[in-house]
């Protein structure tokens, strides 16, 4: 399995901009990156997912690498509902679908 | 209307007894999982049904037996309870393996605690 890094854990203020790094270097051809959160005692949802260009919803943006060996997902203007752990993970486009979820980074936002 | 929803929420029971999660799910997809999310908080791949068909197995002790009796559910066993097997359990679901985004809808999650 392609393997993703993302810093343990991240630090801002509240309304400011956050990028929450992943590095995933052995990424294949066909292998989307999604990220995905996870708020205190709730299950994961799904944030936002791209291939090769950045993406954009309502949500977050998505800055993925010319290379495709890093991303960033961007938060436009953090709010304290947005502190939450965040998971950056590689999708197989073939054969059995399997999230695998990392360690992900801890984003406390400071009001 | 919760899209993917568990029972219970909550689950304390004594070593060695046998309980069941259920989930259900009203989005229409084709696949459902089961993940573990352990005291490190690491969230791992149990199992994975397509259309009440086994497509992910991961090495998980057989004392953990899935069945789904149709698409919509995908309700877990567990058999001889260990103080191991405390966690939170997550049901999710998505519309399978090459169709739409793939979005995995995950359920609130089952605590589980074995004393």
């Amino acid at each position: 399995d392609a393997k993703t890094t993302q810093p343990n854990s991240m630090e801002s203020n509240e309304e400011e901009p956050v990028h929450l790094p992943c590095n995933h270097s052995t990424i294949s051809g066909t292998d989307y990156i999604h990220w995905y959160r996870q708020l205190p005692s709730q299950g994961p949802e799904y944030v936002i997912h791209g291939l090769t260009s950045n993406v954009n919803n309502r949500m977050a943006s998505l800055a993925i690498a010319e290379d495709r060996k890093s991303s960033t997902l961007i938060l436009h203007r953090a709010t304290l509902r947005d502190a939450a752990v965040y998971y950056c993970i590689l999708r197989y486009l073939q054969g059995a679908q399997k999230l695998v979820f990392g360690q992900g980074t801890r984003l406390t936002i400071n009001p | 209307d919760t899209a993917v929803s568990q029972t219970p929420k909550y689950l304390v029971t004594q070593m060695g007894n046998d309980k069941s999660i259920k989930c259900e799910q009203n989005l229409g997809h084709d696949t459902m999982y089961w993940y573990k999310q352990d005291s490190k908080k690491f969230l791992k791949i149990m199992f994975s049904y397509n259309n009440k068909e086994l497509i992910i197995n991961e090495t998980v002790p057989n004392r953990f037996s899935p069945k789904s009796p149709d698409k919509a559910h995908l309700n877990l066993h567990i058999n001889s309870l260990e103080l191991g097997d405390s966690a939170v359990y997550f049901c999710a679901s998505n519309e399978g393996a090459l169709s739409g985004t793939g979005e995995l809808f995950f359920g609130e999650g089952s605590r589980l605690t074995v004393l």
